[in-house]
């Protein structure tokens, strides 16, 4: 069974432009949660969805979006991108609620904003 | 606010000795928590996991202790192997359909 597939791994791109990062969960998984990681502040919750829809959003400013399609697939998208955004950005998968089953994480995307 | 926390930044042992991990967390209402192992490069792996109503639980050289009354959780690796060389992370179910994670704890096996 495939894991948690996240596309593209690594990432270069300039202040100002914008960046779309995709997440396959594993198959069956129908909740998909993204996180920003970096060594400051750790693993951040960014957003939550389920169904297609957003169930939770983490403390992040409008900057960050994401959504989810009916096939479970996500994408989160970073507008006016700044130097602070440099992260890892981890998926993480679950069968139904992140809060209380098995949640399995793919290798993420590293980003960097130059 | 929650958090959830990490003793020690970083935890040296020896080859074939046990590891012991531990993790405070504040959230007294959290029932799910749940162990992270994470390698340079990668993604955080799932070790195991651990409910409200329990406290213990073994998996593969793995034992997670749960002490609600004291809100701590610890991980114990036993018979540690180089492999084990990572960045722990304990997290806690928060609530509305999120973990919240630790700042990590590095372990680093002495061959």
């Amino acid at each position: 069974k495939a894991g948690v597939t996240q596309t593209p791994r690594y990432l270069i791109k300039t202040r100002g432009q914008q960046v779309t990062l995709s997440c396959s969960p594993i198959s069956g998984h129908r909740s998909v949660s993204w996180y920003q990681q970096t060594p400051g502040q750790g693993l951040q919750f960014l957003f939550e969805y389920f169904s297609e829809t957003q169930r939770n959003k983490g403390n992040f400013p409008g900057r960050f979006s994401g959504r989810q399609f009916s096939n479970s697939r996500s994408e989160m998208n970073v507008s006016t991108l700044e130097l602070g955004d440099s992260a890892l950005y981890l998926c993480a998968s679950s069968l139904a609620n992140i809060g209380n089953t098995e949640a399995f994480f793919g290798q993420g995307t590293r980003l960097t904003v130059v | 606010g929650e958090s959830v926390g990490l003793h020690l930044p970083t935890l040296s042992v020896q080859e074939g000795d046990n590891s012991i991990i531990n993790c405070a967390y504040s959230n007294s209402a959290s029932d799910y928590f749940i162990w992270y192992k994470q390698e340079s490069g990668k993604g955080p792996q799932f070790i195991i996991d651990i409910r409200s109503n329990m406290d213990k639980r073994q998996g593969q050289r793995v034992t997670v202790l749960l002490n609600k009354t004291v809100k701590h959780l610890s991980l114990q690796i036993a018979a540690t192997q180089p492999g084990d060389s990572a960045v722990y992370f304990c997290a806690e179910n928060s609530g509305n359909n999120r973990l919240a994670f630790g700042k990590g704890n590095q372990v680093v096996v002495i061959p």
